[in-house]
């Protein structure tokens, strides 16, 4: 099925480590994002990518980088993760609807312990 | 500084009654504004959206009110099942500029639709 594609699902980290969560979109999409979702929070934008060679940051992108790999392709990095950033990640990829909407299409996110 | 505020974190409604979710921005420059709903363990997927030359757009049981002037919009569910339940998310857009294509989330109402 076409959409957006995120591994790994789960994963639990100890302080300190890094690690790298992986999205796939097959729907020729221009533009990608990464969101956090954090109780009572709702979702929050760390990083998001135009256009392929293109990245820019969000409103909470400490701690975090990102890299736009190809037009399908947007990873997210923990370069030293932080109990702070335990927290599910969403990835976006962002169309026109046929009503002229932009709207996005999200996976179905990577649950993230870290401990 | 949110854009999109959704003040209501939580919203209990009986099967059958109809269900208000509310919605306001501070942004007049947003052109379009959707709905999205999360189930748990689950991305938040497209449900309803509107745009700014509209007050009004109906998709079956959902209805979505725009109020520019107030900068208010409302979801409606008529009637509320049980299925409903699930964690509704405001977003809008602005058709230009450099953020063309993003999406500002407000933080979400949990819906929850009792038997």
């Amino acid at each position: 099925n076409a959409g957006v594609t995120q591994t790994p699902k789960f994963q639990v980290l100890k302080t300190g480590q890094s690690m790298t969560l992986q999205c796939a979109q097959d729907m020729n999409h221009n533009s990608m994002y990464w969101y956090r979702q954090d109780p009572g929070m709702g979702l929050r934008l760390i990083y998001y990518s135009a256009s392929e060679g293109t990245t820019d940051k969000g409103e909470v992108p400490n701690g975090y980088n990102v890299s736009r790999l190809n037009k399908r392709e947007f990873s997210l990095r923990l370069e030293s993760a932080a109990p702070s950033q335990t927290s599910v990640y969403f990835c976006a990829s962002s169309n026109r609807f046929g009503t002229g909407a932009y709207g996005y299409t999200f996976g179905s996110g990577t649950r993230l312990t870290v401990v | 500084d949110q854009q999109v505020k959704q003040n209501s974190p939580s919203l209990s409604v009986q099967e059958g009654r109809i269900s208000i979710l509310n919605c306001d921005y501070t942004n007049s420059m947003f052109d379009y504004f959707l709905w999205y709903k999360k189930y748990p363990a689950e991305g938040p997927t497209f449900l309803i959206s509107i745009s700014s030359i509209k007050d009004k757009n109906e998709d079956g049981r959902f209805t979505v009110f725009l109020n520019k002037s107030a900068k208010h919009l409302s979801l409606h569910i008529v009637p509320s099942q049980p299925g409903d339940s699930a964690v509704y998310f405001c977003a809008a857009s602005a058709d230009r500029g450099s953020t063309l294509g993003r999406l500002y989330f407000g933080r979400g109402t949990q819906l929850t639709v009792w038997p």
